[in-house]
């Protein structure tokens, strides 16, 4: 069955970085193009980045742009999320989550950021 | 980026009714739209892609309709479980972007 399990959340400072990992299994992950949705506590769902099966493509949105970066290792089955220059903002559970032509069809369990001094 | 409206915001029902949750697009995205279920606390679940196809496992009284700008989720006969929040998405065009969700609640 399809896992995602994502790892690398915590606290940190304004200004700071974190990079969060997603490890996959149960599926053939080269083949999926990749997500990081994320929501703040109590609000609503919030895209984030999406990254082609092979890597060769990059999206994000406007939000994180310039500051977040998504990465993925084919031979490890893993898929990264790079955050720099974090901000109160950042604050949320993030997803990893698998493509299904364009939606989502699998989700992580999510891991918490929480920016804060 | 396309922005995404959901009506109502909130709802209440009782187990049974047949509830309609509308999705409004600023502009046209054709049929790619996807509906989520998420329960406090839990992942959000795929329920319908590409405007009105059915999720494999989802049961049949969620139903999808709409392209173009308007799009409704149906639930025909609410059961206990379908108690949470829906989501709409557009991925036609990036960024990928979410309603602000429509909390379903019991009356």
């Amino acid at each position: 069955q399809v896992q995602l399990v994502e790892s690398g959340g915590g606290v940190v400072q304004p200004g700071g970085s974190l990079r969060l990992s997603c490890a996959a299994s149960g599926f053939t992950f080269s083949s999926y193009g990749m997500h990081w949705v994320r929501q703040a506590p109590g609000k609503g769902l919030e895209w984030v980045a999406f990254i082609r099966y092979d890597g060769s493509n990059k999206y994000y949105a406007d939000s994180v742009k310039g500051r977040f970066t998504i990465s993925r290792d084919n031979s490890k089955n893993t898929l990264y999320l790079q955050m720099n220059s974090l901000r109160a903002e950042d604050t949320a559970v993030y997803y990893c989550a698998k493509d299904w032509l364009g939606s989502v069809d699998y989700w992580g369990q999510g891991t918490l950021v929480t920016v804060s001094s | 980026a396309i922005r995404m409206t959901q009506s109502p915001s909130s709802l209440s029902a009782s187990t049974g009714d047949r509830v309609t949750i509308t999705c409004r697009a600023s502009q046209g995205i054709s049929s790619y739209l996807a509906w989520y279920q998420q329960k406090p606390g839990k992942a959000p679940k795929l329920l319908i892609y590409a405007a009105s196809t059915l999720q494999s496992g989802v049961p049949s009284r969620f139903s999808g309709s709409g392209s173009g700008t308007d799009f409704t989720l149906t639930i025909s006969c609410l059961q206990s479980e379908d108690f949470a929040t829906y989501y709409c998405q557009q991925y036609y065009s990036y960024p990928h972007t979410f309603g602000q969700g429509t909390k379903l609640e019991i009356k």
